[in-house]
């Protein structure tokens, strides 16, 4: 069974472009969370999606935002790029919105020049 | 709101050498403690879980225990490998049910 898929695996993108990220949760699963590990640091909460609604956002400014399929795969986009945007952002999925386990995928190195 | 706070890093050891990565936790419940895994290049992966008090969760030699009377969820190892070199989160879910995590201990274990 495949695990959480993200795409691309490197993003380079300069300051002010948008960048789009993608994530396939694991077959069966609802639910999507968007996390950002900048360097040094630990895991910041992005947002959740479950069953094509947003659930719960972080402390991040609406230039980044992301969306749901109705086969719940998710996008997250992030507009004006700005340097502190380069980050690993991470996709995890989990079987539903009430399922406390989460299983990551290895994410999306973004770099902003 | 509900927080983990755990030992800062890095922690270097030598290789047999015995592992203890501390955890606290606050909660005005007693949610599920989880520790996950982190190796480089890699997304986090879980290393194990206790759901009440007193449970222990163990795998792959790692061991945590949930302490309600000390608030912790301490993982320990009794003799560690180069390959358990990694950065380790301790994590509970927050009143909407997401995992927050701490802020990651790095390990790293020499020959």
């Amino acid at each position: 069974e495949a695990g959480v898929t993200q795409s691309p695996t490197h993003l380079i993108k300069t300051r002010g472009q948008q960048a789009t990220l993608r994530c396939s949760p694991i077959s069966g699963h609802t639910s999507v969370y968007w996390y950002q590990q900048a360097l040094g640091l630990g895991l910041q909460f992005l947002l959740w999606y479950d069953e094509g609604e947003e659930r719960n956002r972080g402390n991040f400014p609406p230039r980044f935002s992301g969306r749901q399929f109705p086969n719940y795969s998710s996008e997250l986009n992030v507009n004006a790029l700005e340097l502190e945007d380069s980050a690993l952002y991470l996709c995890a999925s989990s079987l539903s919105a009430t399922n406390e386990k989460l299983f990551f995928g290895s994410g999306t190195q973004l770099s902003v020049l | 709101g509900d927080s983990v706070t755990q030992m800062e890093g890095p922690v270097t050891l030598s290789e047999e050498a015995f592992l203890t990565i501390n955890c606290t936790y606050t909660a005005t419940g007693y949610p599920s403690l989880f520790w996950y895994v982190q190796y480089p290049g890699e997304g986090l992966q879980l290393l194990l879980k206790a759901t009440k008090a007193d449970d222990k969760g163990s795998n792959k030699g790692f061991e945590a225990t949930y302490r309600k009377e000390t608030t912790s969820f301490h993982l320990e190892k009794g003799s560690v490998q180069v390959s358990d070199s990694a950065v380790y989160f301790c994590a509970l879910p927050d009143s909407w049910g997401k995992l927050q995590f701490g802020a990651g201990t790095q390990v790293v274990v020499t020959p």
